[in-house]
């Protein structure tokens, strides 16, 4: 139980297109999803927090008008790159948490390996 | 604020020793604290995780961790290392009700034949 799955597993594209990456929790219903983002050799960082049905909080530093979130229902979210460019080119992943109070523990998704040129 | 920190972000050891992964946290209340691997270009695997009950942890693979508050540590641990355990291993803190993971900056281990 408990998987969470990203798609796709890997994107390219060009400098100026969006793309769109998909996370679902199959087992489960997610009140709560993460996206992270990894660089090469570095840990995850925390990119932004995404509650079913409201508005994903961004941490600092994060340009919520260039990864737009939408966590449209308890199963899915998702993740736009607007305008990629090459700077942009990350390791995303992301974590959902179950429902009930004390529930602390995320499942994370496979990642997905976007490559901007 | 909650903070996590790993020591040592390359350890080597040879197949068949001790595995130890060293970690400790910064919090303000009590922690839930987790351990994850990571293969390459693959998401993050739970090794274990300690949520207030028993001090020492089991987890899969034969890893496992002890809690001590007194020294704020949570390091992992394997008695035998094995070459399938070469991966990257994250320590991770989350506190309060937004559940936030604050993640450590990682250790990469690598198992000597």
């Amino acid at each position: 139980g408990a998987v969470v799955s990203q798609h796709p597993s890997w994107v390219i594209c060009k400098s100026g297109t969006s793309v769109k990456i998909e996370c679902r929790s199959l087992d489960f219903q997610a009140t709560t999803m993460f996206w992270y983002r990894q660089f090469p050799k570095q840990s995850l960082m925390l990119m932004a927090t995404s509650n079913e049905g409201s508005k994903a909080t961004y941490e600092q530093g994060v340009e919520k008008d260039k990864f737009l979130i939408n966590h449209a229902s308890l199963t899915l979210s998702t993740l736009t790159v607007t305008s990629a460019h090459p700077e942009d080119s990350s390791f995303y992943i992301c974590s959902a948490r179950g429902q009930g109070a004390g529930y602390n523990e995320q499942f994370f998704g496979p990642g997905t390996r976007l490559t901007v040129l | 604020a909650q903070s996590v920190t790993q020591l040592g972000s390359h350890v080597s050891v040879s197949e068949g020793a001790l595995v130890l992964l060293r970690c400790n946290y910064s919090s303000s209340v009590p922690p839930y604290l987790f351990w994850y691997v990571q293969y390459p270009n693959q998401g993050l695997q739970l090794l274990l995780k300690y949520t207030s009950a028993a001090t020492l942890v089991k987890g899969i693979n034969g890893f496992e961790a002890e809690f001590k508050k007194s020294e704020t540590s949570f390091h992992l641990t394997k008695p035998s290392a094995h070459m399938s355990d070469a991966a990257e291993y994250f320590c991770a803190v989350s506190v309060g009700t937004g559940n936030q993971f604050y993640f450590g900056t990682g250790t990469s281990l690598t198992v000597i034949p």
